[in-house]
């Protein structure tokens, strides 16, 4: 079974770019997360979407911060402008109900931002 | 609100050592209780959960018991290996928290040789 896939693994820009961050989840999983991992701390919850529509996004910086999960399939997270304090990794993991607190949550490897 | 609070790292221990990580927590219901790893290069993956007071989770010859009345979550192993260096996630999930998993700050092991 293929695991979360995110695309770039990577990325460095300059304050005020934007950047956008692409998520697919393991096949069948209707619940789809991004959480912002910034060094030293653990994964705080940015977005959850259950299947296309948003069930949690209180802790989107919805100025700057915008996300989208078309077809109920794969995700992108988009930020715009950029602020250096938003150099983090960006973390898509999926589950197949997401709403029990004992689903196991799929994580991806992470996008690492840089924003110089 | 919930929150998580484990030990700070990093922990250095020699192969075969004992390991303990501590975790308490904080929550206004009855949370769900996991251990998650990170793996150099690797996304977060879950290690073992409890799903109520006295359950014990085990996983890779590690344990953790939800310990209600204080509040902890501690993950201990007999004998590390070098392969286990990673960094831990103590983390919760609540009901009155919408279900949403609130993660501790990570603890960093090194395992040497």
């Amino acid at each position: 079974e293929a695991g979360v896939a995110q695309s770039p693994r990577y990325k460095i820009i300059e304050k005020r770019q934007s950047v956008a961050f692409w998520c697919n989840p393991i096949s069948g999983h209707a619940t789809l997360y991004w959480y912002q991992q910034i060094l030293g701390q653990g994964p705080k919850l940015l977005i959850q979407f259950q299947n296309n529509g948003v069930v949690d996004d209180s802790q989107l910086p919805k100025d700057r911060f915008s996300a989208e999960r078309l077809k109920g399939v794969d995700s992108t997270l988009k930020i715009q402008p950029a602020k250096l304090e938003d150099s983090a990794v960006y973390l898509c993991a999926s589950n197949q109900l997401g709403l029990a607190a004992t689903d196991t949550q799929y994580f991806g490897p992470g996008t690492r931002l840089t924003v110089l | 609100g919930d929150s998580v609070t484990q030990m700070e790292g990093p922990v250095t221990l020699s192969e075969e050592a004992c390991l303990t990580i501590n975790c308490t927590y904080t929550a206004t219901g009855y949370p769900s209780l996991f251990w998650y790893v990170q793996y150099p290069g690797e996304g977060l993956q879950l290690l073992l959960k409890a799903t109520k007071a006295d359950d014990k989770g085990s996983n890779k010859g590690f344990e953790a018991t939800y310990r209600k009345e204080t509040t902890s979550f501690h993950l201990e192993k007999g004998s590390v290996q070098v392969s286990d260096s990673a960094v831990y996630f103590c983390a919760l999930s609540d009901l009155s928290g919408g279900f949403k998993t609130i993660f501790g700050a990570g603890t960093r092991l090194f395992v040497k040789a």
